[in-house]
């Protein structure tokens, strides 16, 4: 069956340090990888995109990677701060015959604190 | 500029009456999806629906429908709500059907009892 994989659990880590968030996925070869921010009782906030054929993405204090041999995304954030305490969602962009759509993993929650 | 707009924010129904949502997209964007996320888990995809046509359906049952207007706002209707329909349902606009990041709105919280 088609999975996408994050981890569940909640990842605490201090101030300043960099936060790593994984998304494994299983059965897709999607083209474009998409990941968002979502804060409790809000709708995702888009993040970054990256396309198959790129291995790594920047933007400020965020960077993305994404290995289709082993079917996963790496996402950072560096010098984290609590402002970036939130749940991070994974999304590949699926075209299939149900049409097309972004197919999101669970969540990884980030706890950074002071 | 206005993002995606939902409403309403809450609603509250009980079981085996029916529920209209509804979506307002960034303008200039033609693509209207919704998602469906209980809590703790991603959300859900049931349906894509861009220049007014139905482009996508996901495992979600007959139950569920919706329409696209030709101002390219959008309605989710749920007919026969039961319990388990209860969750934080998604409107995401994009400029075309793909590819692109996606714009969400802030949700429409609804609680079947």
């Amino acid at each position: 069956s088609q999975k996408i994989e994050q981890n569940s659990e909640a990842l605490n880590i201090q101030e300043g340090k960099t936060a790593t968030l994984t998304c494994n996925y299983t059965n897709y070869s999607p083209a474009y990888l998409q990941w968002y921010r979502q804060d409790p009782g809000r709708g995702p906030v888009f993040l970054l995109l990256i396309r198959e054929n790129e291995k790594e993405k920047r933007k400020e204090r965020l960077k993305v990677t994404f290995d289709t041999t082993l079917k996963q995304s790496l996402f950072h954030i560096t010098a984290s701060q609590p402002a970036d305490s939130a749940t991070y969602l994974c999304a590949l962009d699926i075209f299939n015959n149900a049409g097309n759509m972004l197919t999101f993993g669970g969540g990884t929650r980030l706890m950074v604190k002071p | 500029d206005a993002g995606v707009t939902q409403s309403p924010t809450h609603l509250i129904k009980t079981r085996g009456q029916h529920v209209t949502l509804r979506c307002s997209p960034i303008s200039g964007h033609k693509s209207v999806s919704w998602y469906q996320q209980v809590l703790g888990q991603g959300p859900q995809f049931i349906f894509q629906y861009y220049e007014k046509e139905e482009r996508g359906r996901g495992n979600f049952p007959d139950r569920f429908s919706a329409r696209q207007f030709p101002n390219y706002s959008s309605e989710l209707n749920v007919n026969a709500l039961l319990l388990g329909d209860s969750a934080l349902y998604l409107c995401a606009s994009r400029v075309s059907r793909g590819n692109t990041e996606a714009f969400f709105g802030q949700g429409t919280r609804l609680t079947v009892v």
